[in-house]
Formats: structure tokens, C-alpha cells, sequence
């Protein structure tokens, strides 16, 4: 299994421009979330899906839009970049190995710098 | 509200020297509590969790529900342990993971 991947690695945009950061996992895990990190912040939560279709908002939603259309993906798209959103972006897919607790696995994260 | 405090941001040790992180957290019920560490610009990777009582590169956990704390241990420090530690704790049948800010471990050789 390849896991949880994020592309791009790295990205550079300038204020105003959109994209998407990519997110895709292959073990078949119900839930879905996207961190960003921030030094002295800790991970904050931006938006979660727990299943294809369904998607909710997390503590910094702002400025982000998800879907959810398949198991497997879950986007991440920055509709108009401002410099507040420079950060690392990382992508995380959760499940219950036994008992009553989830377990989340990360992505290897996205450098983005807004200029 | 639930939330994970992590009052030092920073902590230096020397090589060979014990090394104790600490993690407070305020939940009404019983969670599960996690140490994730992050190596330099990698991914999180769990290192280990309560309900597993496990010692993962020399590290322990324990558990404390009167003091609510979880704070991470280990007898020797190594300069490989230098990293990112963050805490975390999760709820019953929750999906969401509450991450306290992070310490970081700075071992000098």
C-alpha cells in the first residue's frame, strides 16, 4: 500500500491565484481530514469527510473548500491564496483497528508559500 | 471542550540524559491519548499510544487519569530522538484528533 500521498510537494503561489492540493489514500479508510501546521500552532483541523459525499467543517475552515467524491480522494482547494494561508498542509485518513478508537495516519504534507 | 497542553515549546537535554515531555489534557470521558512525532520536514508518524502499552524507541507513556496527564519518556536520550513530539487525544468512537502544540526535543551530543 502506498498509503496516505500528497502532490504537490511543494508549491509557490502569489495572492489571489487558486489551486488544489491532492490527497489520496488506498486503504480504503472511511475518514478523511486535512491539517494545516503552523509554528506555535500545533496541527489545526480544517475540513474532514467521513465518507464519500459527506464533508464538514474543522477549526480554521476560512478560505478552503473540500469535496468528497470517491473513497480514495479528498481535496483540498484554496480559492483565492492570501499570505495567511503559507503553511504545511497535511492530509491524514483514519480507522478503528479494534475496540472504540480511531487511529489516523498523515500524508507527507505540502510546503506552500503565498506571496 | 476537549483540549491537550503542551507547556513546553522547547526542551534541550544532553546525550544520555533521561528526557521527559510533558502532555496535560482536559476531556469529560475517557479518551485515547497518542504521542505522534515528526521528524525534520517529514510526515507525523505515530510513535506510540495508551491503550497499547508499548515502548517504541525506548519511549513510555503513561496514563495518569487523576492528573490527566500522559507525559512521554525515556530513560537515555539519543541524538536520533531530536523531533517534533506532539500529543494528542481522541474520543470514544470519535473520528477528530485534538493535537496539542508540540515540543520540541533538541538532544546535544
Amino acid at each position: 500500500n502506498a498509503g496516505v500521498t500528497q502532490t504537490p510537494k511543494f508549491q509557490v503561489l502569489k495572492t489571489g491565484q487558486s489551486m488544489t492540493l491532492q490527497c489520496a489514500q488506498d486503504m480504503n479508510h472511511e475518514y478523511m481530514s486535512w491539517y494545516r501546521q503552523d509554528p506555535g500552532m500545533g496541527l489545526r483541523l480544517i475540513h474532514y469527510s467521513v465518507g464519500a459525499g459527506i464533508t464538514d467543517q474543522g477549526e480554521v475552515p476560512n478560505g478552503y473548500n473540500v469535496s468528497r467524491s470517491t473513497t480514495e480522494d479528498f481535496p483540498l482547494r484554496l480559492l483565492s491564496a492570501a499570505p495567511s494561508q503559507t503553511s504545511v498542509y497535511f492530509c491524514a485518513s483514519s480507522y478503528r483497528p479494534s475496540g472504540k478508537y480511531y487511529e489516523q495516519y498523515f500524508g507527507p504534507g505540502t510546503r506552500l508559500t503565498v506571496t | 471542550a476537549q483540549r491537550v497542553t503542551q507547556p513546553e515549546k522547547l526542551l534541550s537535554v544532553f546525550k544520555g540524559a533521561p528526557v521527559e515531555l510533558k502532555c496535560n489534557y482536559s476531556y469529560s470521558g475517557s479518551p485515547e491519548l497518542f504521542w505522534y512525532v515528526q521528524y525534520s520536514r517529514q510526515r507525523l508518524q505515530l510513535l506510540l499510544r495508551h491503550i497499547s502499552r508499548e515502548s517504541i524507541k525506548g519511549f513510555t507513556a503513561d496514563l495518569n487519569k487523576g492528573e490527566t496527564s500522559f507525559h512521554l519518556k525515556k530513560p537515555f536520550a539519543q541524538e536520533e530522538d531530536s523531533a517534533m513530539y506532539y500529543c494528542a487525544l481522541i474520543g470514544a468512537g470519535s473520528y477528530q484528533l485534538t493535537f496539542g502544540k508540540g515540543t520540541k526535543l533538541s538532544v546535544i551530543p
